[in-house]
């Protein structure tokens, strides 16, 4: 049981370029989240999914999209990449209240 | 102002030490409480549930009060690797399972 995982672990991108986060879990979650967190401001809420083939929007979802065509698999994709991106990604799913969280993505924009 | 706010610390306690933190929560609605640890650089994992009763695992002690809308976490004798940033999270129901989180609470715990 590998859980929550994340690819990749670390990234650097330039402004304006494109990349797409991969959030995998393997325990047949219905709920999956994708948050940012930032120093001082905690985690925030960028997008989450209720079920397979849904998608809401979010606390701070602008400049992000995401998509979950397979129960088991979370995207999230940055089309433009701006500095205000730098953060790390935490990806959680869950079927109760207690969430599961992968190890996370270091995004660096330049 | 944050649904949902903690002091922040740090809190700087030698080994052995009783700490205690406490959080907020504005939002009446709110039904499940929870906190979650996190170490530097890595994930937030959840430590306890908080029930209305209050409940204890171990040497951790979580109560919560609803009438002042307030939670605590109770840490006795402190080890070094309780050193972590502890998270409040509160949900409201029917609210797609989202959790509300604090910022943190800071603790380190020194030999």
């Amino acid at each position: 049981n590998a859980g929550v995982t994340q690819t990749p672990k670390f990234r650097v991108l330039k402004t304006g370029q494109s990349m797409t986060l991969l959030c995998a879990q393997d325990m047949n979650h219905e709920y999956m989240y994708w948050y940012r967190q930032d120093p001082g401001m905690g985690l925030r809420l960028i997008h989450y999914s209720v079920g397979e083939g849904t998608t809401a929007k979010g606390e701070v979802p602008d400049g992000y999209n995401v998509s979950r065509l397979k129960k088991q698999n979370f995207l999230l994709g940055l089309e433009s990449a701006a500095p205000s991106q730098t953060s790390v990604y935490f990806c959680a799913s869950n079927d109760n209240y207690e969430q599961y969280f992968g190890p996370g993505t270091r995004l660096t924009v330049t | 102002r944050k649904e949902v706010e903690q002091d922040p610390g740090p809190f700087n306690v030698p080994e052995g030490a009783t700490v205690a933190f406490n959080c907020t929560y504005s939002n009446s609605a709110s039904q499940s409480f929870f906190w979650y640890r996190q170490d530097c650089r890595k994930e937030p994992k959840l430590l306890m549930s908080v029930y209305s009763s209050g409940n204890e695992d171990g040497r951790f002690t979580a109560q919560l009060n609803r009438a002042s809308q307030y939670i605590s976490l109770l840490i006795r004798d402190s080890k070094l690797s309780d050193s972590a940033t502890y998270l409040c999270v509160v949900s409201h129901a029917g609210n797609n399972r989202k959790l509300i989180w604090g910022l943190g609470t800071s603790l380190g715990v020194n030999p």
